[in-house]
């Protein structure tokens, strides 16, 4: 079993619909979370960052974590046919090193018009 | 101009053959990170440096060697391709927060 699994899509809505992009993890150390989303043919970039249990907003993306139940899950509102992207959840117990980093395998997102 | 940039970004070549992958950048971080991914198996980690002194090997480092020319430079080198390490490849740097910052990956394709 793998450290993190995520649904690798892909998920395809209409423009405008509220997504929910999900990530669970059995390493019960991981208290950072991350989610990366990368163009096609790009890298990855940083989305949103949190730290332990609760929820972070930023304009229309919102990262909630549940460390009881090890889920974590970003929510798009108002989505957008900009957003089409794959999501990278990444996790890891200690702040501050990339080599210390578990991603997920991502998730295929398109937004139809 | 990307401030992490990869060379070549698309190569293909036979098995047996050496490769290297360049990677520069301009934002000044000490860490440098090289990465691959893979379709079903996300990014894992080959090799990173936390300075030119610092190699240190990843999760996946086999069949693969770096060199950190400089704080600037951190190159990746297949010194016999084998069909297995067809892949995108990706480089990556970051500062003390450990937020990565990634290149736009080489294509890799060894026939």
């Amino acid at each position: 079993q793998k450290e993190v699994e995520q649904d690798p899509g892909p998920l395809s809505v209409p423009e405008g619909a509220i997504v929910s992009l999900n990530c669970t993890y059995s390493n019960s150390a991981f208290q950072y979370f991350m989610w990366y989303r990368q163009y096609s043919r790009k890298g990855p970039e940083l989305l949103m960052y949190t730290y332990s249990s609760g929820n972070k907003e930023d304009g229309r993306f919102t990262a909630q974590v549940d460390k009881s139940s090890k889920y974590i899950s970003l929510f798009i509102r108002d989505s957008q046919p900009s957003d089409s992207a794959t999501y990278l959840c990444a996790m890891s117990a200690r702040s501050g090193g990339g080599n210390k980093l578990t991603f997920g395998t991502g998730t295929q997102l398109k937004v139809e018009l | 101009d990307a401030d992490v940039t990869q060379t070549p970004r698309n190569r293909i070549t036979k098995t047996g053959k050496r490769i290297m992958l360049e990677c520069s950048q301009t934002k000044g971080h000490d860490r440098m990170y090289w990465y691959r991914q893979d379709p079903g198996l996300g990014l894992q980690l080959i090799y990173y440096s936390f300075d030119v002194k610092d190699i240190n090997k990843g999760e996946i480092s086999d069949g693969y060697s770096v060199s950190r020319q400089a704080q600037a430079k951190f190159s990746l080198s297949l010194e016999s391709a084998i069909p297995n390490q067809t892949a995108l490849y990706f480089c990556a740097t970051s500062d003390f927060s450990g937020e990565l910052f990634f290149g736009e990956g080489s294509r890799l394709t060894v026939l």
